[in-house]
């Protein structure tokens, strides 16, 4: 089955730090992915997706590029602020049928002034 | 454009009752999910509705779980007999299948506590 293998946190940074969360795939056919991010006491919001191999999706200065030939869809930031402090989500959804979303099982980050 | 709402936001039961909640999808999105969020985990698809029509359930989903979505606007989730092992977030998202399908808006959640 479909399934979602994210960068195990917790990850903490520095403000204006690079980050790289590295989250791979593995699904029959060719999915949609998508980054979701939850910041304390809130629901879950999407950040950036990607419909295609090669797309770029990109959101709040994240970014993150589907990658077919290595399944992965990792997750971009060039400088870090204190308010990107949430847990991530990777996740992926089958094209036709339900699009149910399978996720990967979060990556928490700090970011410290 | 308001968002996808659930209620209660929390609720707290003992072991053996049963509980309900309410998902008030976007308005005109045809498409509600159900997931469930358990601590330090991802959500987990639960069930999903197009319409009023309930297509697809996950093996997640034992026979003390039930889903409906009457008049294919707001969707209800119904525990019967709830266990400890019942005690999660339960999120609603929706969509819309006409254009960006594939993109699902979160409610807030209702967290569950079972004693």
């Amino acid at each position: 089955g479909n399934s979602v293998t994210q960068m195990e946190g917790p990850v903490t940074l520095s403000e204006e730090a690079f980050l790289t969360i590295n989250c791979t795939y593995t699904a029959t056919g060719y999915p949609s992915l998508f980054w979701y991010v939850q910041y304390p006491g809130e629901g879950l919001q999407l950040l950036l997706k990607a419909t295609k191999a090669d797309d770029k999706g990109s959101n709040k200065g994240f970014e993150a590029t589907y990658r077919k030939e290595t399944t992965s869809f990792h997750l971009e930031k060039g400088s870090v602020q204190v308010s990107d402090s949430a847990v991530y989500f990777c996740a992926l959804s089958d094209r036709g049928g339900s699009e149910k979303l399978v996720f990967g099982k979060g990556t928490k980050l700090t970011v410290n002034p | 454009d308001t968002g996808v709402s659930q209620d209660p936001r929390h609720k707290i039961t003992k072991r053996g009752q049963n509980v309900t909640f309410r998902c008030d999808p976007i308005s005109e999105h045809n498409r509600l999910y159900w997931y469930r969020q358990t601590l330090g985990q991802g959500p987990e698809f639960l069930t999903y509705f197009q319409n009023e029509a309930q297509l697809e359930k996950s093996r997640l989903l034992s026979d003390r779980f039930s889903a409906e979505r009457p008049k294919g606007s707001f969707s209800t989730l119904e525990i019967q007999r709830t266990e400890q092992g019942d005690s999660a977030m339960y999120l609603c998202a929706s969509s819309d299948s006409g254009r960006g399908a594939d993109t699902q808006y979160f409610g807030p959640g209702t967290r569950l506590t079972v004693l």
